[in-house]
């Protein structure tokens, strides 16, 4: 299939070890926040979500962190897999109530054997 | 697999021709949205329904690009007289919308357009 990010930064991890991938938002008023994965040739898909109205939110294997002061999202994968191997873009929802995503440009997480 | 469907999975056309693309989404889903995405980049949000009223349309659709979901269910986008600047992965996405709450919104595979 084709590439997603052939020009993306590229975070390399061993595998089993811990991932943290950043995100600098735009918009000081978005309420709410998502992390999806994207493989080559498919479409993103849902990680976990945070609302503004929380710091931390964890799920299976990952935690996203909102630092709303600067404006920053981390994702947190523990125990990288090589399954794991993806883009990772954050979205945030800009206030207005239509819920049309704003996404980052992206990071190309590669998990090494 | 979210259950969004998407037809076809990728489309050739010359330049000039029309194109038009398929989205399945969620049965219970009541909004639907159209993204696109160039490679290297983020999905950028093209235009959203709700039910079977088109919503809001973002300044990146052109005059060339329209976009319908006459039942609320299905919905097609048509792009006219394509130009090789359309080449791209048109994306569609569903979610459920409460009242007092919104979800996430689960994306297709994509249609992966290439103008020549």
């Amino acid at each position: 299939g084709e590439s997603v990010g052939l020009h993306l930064p590229t975070l390399s991890v061993q595998e089993g070890d811990n991932s943290i991938i950043n995100c600098a938002y735009s918009n000081s008023a978005s309420d709410y926040f998502i992390w999806y994965k994207q493989e080559s040739g498919k479409g993103p898909q849902f990680i976990i979500d945070i609302r503004s109205n929380m710091d931390k939110r964890q799920g299976q294997r990952v935690t996203v962190l909102l630092n709303k002061t600067v404006k920053h999202l981390s994702l947190q994968i523990a125990a990288t897999q090589p399954g794991d191997s993806a883009v990772y873009f954050c979205a945030e929802n800009p206030p207005a109530g239509t819920y049309k995503y704003i996404f980052g440009t992206g990071t190309r997480l590669k998990v090494l054997a | 697999d979210t259950g969004v469907s998407q037809n076809p999975r990728h489309k050739i056309t010359k330049r000039g021709q029309n194109v038009t693309f398929r989205c399945d989404p969620i049965s219970e889903h009541n909004r639907l949205y159209w993204y696109r995405q160039t490679l290297g980049q983020g999905p950028e949000f093209l235009t959203y329904f709700q039910n079977e009223a088109q919503l809001e349309k973002s300044r990146l659709l052109s005059d060339r690009f329209s976009a319908e979901r006459p039942k609320g269910s299905f919905s097609t986008l048509e792009i006219q007289r394509t130009e090789q600047g359309d080449s791209a992965m048109y994306l569609c996405a569903s979610s459920r919308v409460q009242t007092s709450r919104n979800y996430e919104q689960y994306f297709g595979p994509g249609t992966r357009l290439t103008v020549t």
